[in-house]
């Protein structure tokens, strides 16, 4: 399979714990980004890498969400101190950068968070 | 206010009608712009990428009005397959891809 994977698929964890989750992007895509879902919402951009530098971060990610993408491959987030406002889907996708325009985005079956 | 806004739905229409979903976009920043299909307990998809000449594939036409900030996606002859919901996205130069919440469709027999 040659398309974007998550992992893991769900996770339940109780208030305060700490949770990751890893994003395999397809292989050739050099951005990568990270989205939450909530029931009956679109998805909410959290944050951007170009190949392994984290460009944007939205203002929904509060100190205790971390992502990183070393060596421009595979990526985590990292949730801290989860509360049960934290549960969601966490949707990873990736794309090819064409220029300055944006490429179409490949998204992951994502990972769902359920925080008790 | 939201950066994306779409028709808050749901819209039920039997086979063969047509429908139409509107989006607007308050970033005039915004360079791209595309509708992305979400099917129930899965990941988004790209339906079609929208262009400011307006396109068209197969029953689906996108439109865009720059002047208005508006997005639109008209669905011709329904069909079953086509329940799901509709993601308006607008795009503000490479990265800052941002969804709206999405139109829910349900088409009937």
């Amino acid at each position: 399979d040659t398309g974007v994977s998550q992992d893991p698929r769900h996770k339940i964890t109780k208030r305060g714990q700490n949770v990751t989750f890893r994003c395999d992007p397809i292989s050739e895509h050099n951005r990568l980004y990270w989205y939450r879902q909530t029931l009956g919402q679109g998805p909410e951009f959290l944050t951007y890498f170009q190949n392994e530098a984290q460009l944007e971060k939205s203002r929904l990610l509060s100190d205790r969400f971390s992502a990183e993408r070393p060596k421009g491959s595979f990526s985590t987030l990292e949730i801290q101190r989860t509360e049960q406002g934290d549960s969601a889907m966490y949707l990873c996708a990736s794309s090819l950068l064409l220029g300055s325009g944006a490429g179409e985005l490949f998204f992951g079956e994502g990972s769902r968070l359920t925080v008790l | 206010r939201k950066e994306v806004e779409q028709d808050p739905g749901p819209f039920n229409v039997p086979e063969g009608a047509t429908v139409a979903f509107n989006c607007t976009y308050s970033n005039s920043a915004s360079q791209s712009f595309f509708w992305y299909r979400q099917d129930c307990r899965k990941e988004p998809k790209l339906l079609m990428s929208v262009y400011s000449s307006g396109n068209e594939d197969g029953r689906f036409t996108a439109q865009l009005n720059r002047a208005s900030q508006y997005i639109s996606l008209l669905i011709r002859d329904s069909k079953l397959s086509d329940s799901a919901t509709y993601l308006c996205v607008a795009n503000t130069g490479g990265f800052k891809t941002i969804f709206g919440a999405g139109t829910r469709l349900f088409v009937k027999a």
